[in-house]
């Protein structure tokens, strides 16, 4: 079944470290691709989006993301995590331009000070 | 240019009460969009629909849910007899054409069944 599945359902980074969560897609061709944040209680910010050209994208707060199709894959990276980062991470496919968008079921970031 | 706005922020009804949950798209925006979020998951779609129109509501529940977006005021997703498992999220996203990958989302509301 087409599914957009992010296997980390929990992530606990310190401070000041890498983070990298992961996102993968079973749609073929390439669809669009998005990373949503939602802080407790909040809403849905994007991140960032992919629809074609340069496979790394730039996003908000320093994210960036990198699509690669020979992996389905559209992993979430960021150099160093601030305690501000804590929320949960949502990546997202609408897998062609008529479709619907389809959301994984989300990692929730955990920050150690 | 205000973002989608949605309110109640947060609504408390008793089993068998009605909930109605509002959503004001962006201005210029005249598709709106309505998704469930439950706890522990991503949001789920429930519903799509344009001015007077609804266009897909294949993931709305069959039976007490109802969704419409008149030609002037906001849109409005109406429970009806509410029950404990639709305590949950509930976010509108509108977008100013028919693509969904062009939408912005709204703060949400958040529903508590008692």
């Amino acid at each position: 079944a087409q599914s957009v599945t992010q296997p980390d359902i929990h992530i606990t980074v310190s401070e000041g470290a890498s983070l990298e969560l992961r996102c993968n897609y079973s749609y073929g061709a390439t669809p669009y691709l998005f990373w949503y944040v939602q802080s407790p209680g909040q809403g849905l910010q994007l991140l960032l989006k992919y629809f074609s050209g340069d496979t790394l994208v730039q996003g908000i707060k320093g994210f960036e993301a990198e699509f690669k199709r020979s992996q389905s894959s559209f992993n979430l990276r960021k150099p160093s995590v601030h305690w501000s980062d804590a929320a949960e991470y949502f990546c997202a496919v609408v897998p062609n331009r008529d479709d619907k968008i389809i959301f994984g079921k989300g990692t929730r970031l955990h920050i150690l000070p | 240019n205000a973002g989608v706005m949605q309110n109640p922020r947060h609504l408390v009804r008793r089993r068998g009460q009605e909930a109605r949950l509002r959503c004001s798209p962006m201005k210029g925006h005249s598709h709106v969009y309505w998704y469930r979020q439950l706890p522990e998951e991503g949001l789920k779609f429930m519903v799509y629909l344009q001015k007077e129109n609804i266009i897909d509501e294949s993931g709305m529940p069959k039976e007490r849910f109802s969704a419409e977006f008149p030609k002037e005021g906001p849109s409005i997703l109406r429970i009806q007899q509410v029950v404990r498992g639709d305590s949950a999220a509930y976010f509108c996203a509108s977008s100013p054409g028919q693509f969904s990958y062009e939408q912005y989302f709204g703060p949400g509301t958040r529903l508590t069944v008692t």
